[in-house]
């Protein structure tokens, strides 16, 4: 049981290209979530799936896709990556999104460099 | 030790004292609040949550207590130890699903 699995871990961007950052769970959750956390802030939700069929707009959607390909995985992507897209981005999982339990459960975060 | 929500993010405590967090939470509607720990490079982990009909929930070595009158959250460590330093975050819950909005952490540093 792996719980949330996100890859890569690290990547370098140039300006102007594109990347997919990918997230898997094994805890047969429904909702899933990507956040990104900037040095000596908290985490901003950029976009979430609250089931499987559905996305929303999270707090900072601008510049990002998701998609949730199954109710494993929820990919976000980045079609033109900017200098202010380089920071932490985390992937989590919950039970569901209306449910009796709300704890969110965290990947170890891919680290993006946009240069 | 003791921090002030979020205008002190950083926290030093020896080893072996309590430790106390503090949290100003926004919503007067929300209703679910939890604490995570970040250690570096790592995601956060969850530590304990509580729902804002109780106003104290225990764990192993840690307690959140919650004060809707002032919209205050504050999370105590005992006997702190040298594993507990990490970034801790509160985050909240608005009534309206499962969405979690979270504070700006503080670091709590635990000297030998």
């Amino acid at each position: 049981n792996a719980g949330v699995t996100q890859t890569p871990k690290f990547q370098v961007l140039k300006t102007g290209q594109s990347m997919t950052l990918q997230c898997a769970q094994d805890m047969n959750h429904n909702s899933m979530y990507w956040y990104r956390q900037d040095p000596g802030m908290g985490l901003r939700l950029i976009y979430y799936s609250a089931s499987e069929g559905t996305t929303d707009k999270g707090e900072v959607p601008n510049g990002y896709n998701v998609s949730r390909l199954n109710k494993r995985e929820f990919s976000l992507r980045l079609e033109s990556a900017a200098p202010s897209q380089t920071s932490v981005y985390f992937c989590a999982s919950s039970e569901d999104w209306r449910g009796a339990n709300y704890e969110q459960y965290f990947g170890p975060g891919t680290r993006l460099t946009v240069t | 030790g003791e921090s002030v929500g979020l205008h002190l993010p950083t926290l030093s405590v020896q080893e072996g004292d309590n430790s106390i967090i503090n949290c100003a939470y926004s919503n007067s509607a929300s209703d679910y609040f939890i604490w995570y720990k970040q250690e570096s490079g790592k995601g956060p982990q969850f530590i304990i949550d509580i729902r804002s009909n109780m106003d104290k929930r225990q764990g192993q070595r840690v307690t959140v207590l919650l004060n809707k009158t002032v919209k205050h959250l504050s999370l105590q460590i005992a006997a702190t130890q040298p594993g507990d330093s990490a970034v801790y975050f509160c985050a909240e819950k608005r009534s309206e699903g499962g969405k979690l909005i979270f504070g700006q952490g503080t670091e709590l540093s635990v000297k030998p």
